[in-house]
C-alpha cells in the first residue's frame, strides 16, 4: 500500500522536553510539509522540503526542528522553545509539478502535561 | 499574505445539496483545492480546481470558481451523513510548492 504514515497517533510529553514526530512516505514524492492544526482554525505551515538536504521554514517555525536525510522520511522535533505545543501535527507530501497536490497523513495529536 | 475565509458551519438534511464557501484575497492563485477532514484523521484531497476554469464536476462534487470575486465555492449533491465532517479550501499562489488553508467548515447532516 502507498501512503503516507505518521507515528505515534497520540504522543504526551512533559514541559520541557524535547519530542520528535515520525512522518514517512512511499509514494516516491519529492516534497514534504509539516502543519500544526488547532481546534478552530486552518493549517499553518511549520516547515517543508522540496528536496533531499534542504528545508525551509513556514509561517510558524520557531521551536521546531527538521531534517531531511532521505527521500522518504522528514521527522519533526517539537522543542522545548516551543511555548505552546499541544496541537494536532499533519504531515503531507507532494510530488513537484504544476498542482503540487498535497496529500496527507492520518497526524499525530501532540499533548503536553 | 493571501487570507482565506469560510463559514464555521453548515448544516442541511440527508439528501439534499450542501454549498460550502470559500474566499480569498489574492488573485495570483493558481491552483485551488477542497480537502475534507473526518474527526481525528488527516485531511483527505477532494478535489481540485485551475485557475483557468470556471467549474469541474466530479461525480457529486461541483466545484465552482468565480475569479472576478475571488470566491471558490464546493457543492455536494445528495449529502449523505457520511458527508459529515470539515471541510478545507486551500490555495496555491505561484510556483511555490505552499498551500494557504482556510479556516474550515464543519458540515453537519442531519436526518
Amino acid at each position: 500500500d502507498g501512503g503516507i504514515t505518521q507515528s505515534p497517533k497520540y504522543l504526551f510529553r512533559k514541559e520541557g522536553q524535547n519530542v520528535t514526530l515520525s512522518c514517512e512516505q512511499n509514494l516516491n514524492h519529492d516534497a514534504m510539509y509539516w502543519y500544526r492544526q488547532d481546534p478552530g482554525q486552518g493549517l499553518r505551515l511549520i516547515y517543508y522540503s522540496q528536496i533531499v538536504n534542504d528545508f525551509q521554514k513556514g509561517d510558524i517555525a520557531e521551536g521546531y526542528s527538521v531534517s531531511r536525510e532521505k527521500k522518504e522520511s522528514f521527522p519533526l522535533t517539537v522543542t522545548s522553545a516551543q511555548k505552546n505545543p499541544t496541537a494536532f501535527y499533519l504531515c503531507a507530501s507532494s510530488i513537484r509539478g504544476a498542482a503540487d497536490t498535497q496529500y496527507f497523513g492520518p497526524g499525530t495529536r501532540l499533548t503536553v502535561l | 499574505g493571501e487570507d482565506v475565509e469560510q463559514s464555521l458551519f453548515l448544516s442541511v438534511r440527508e439528501g439534499d445539496s450542501s454549498v460550502i464557501n470559500c474566499t480569498y484575497t489574492d488573485s495570483s492563485s493558481t491552483y485551488l483545492y477542497w480537502y475534507k477532514q473526518e474527526p481525528g484523521a488527516g485531511l483527505q484531497l477532494l478535489t481540485y480546481i485551475f485557475s483557468n476554469m470556471d467549474m469541474k464536476q466530479d461525480q457529486r462534487l461541483t466545484v465552482l470558481l468565480n475569479k472576478k470575486d475571488k470566491h471558490l465555492s464546493l457543492r455536494i449533491a445528495d449529502t449523505q451523513t457520511g458527508d459529515s465532517a470539515i471541510y478545507f479550501c486551500a490555495l496555491k499562489t505561484g510556483t511555490a510548492s505552499k498551500l494557504t488553508f482556510g479556516t474550515g467548515t464543519r458540515l453537519q447532516v442531519t436526518l
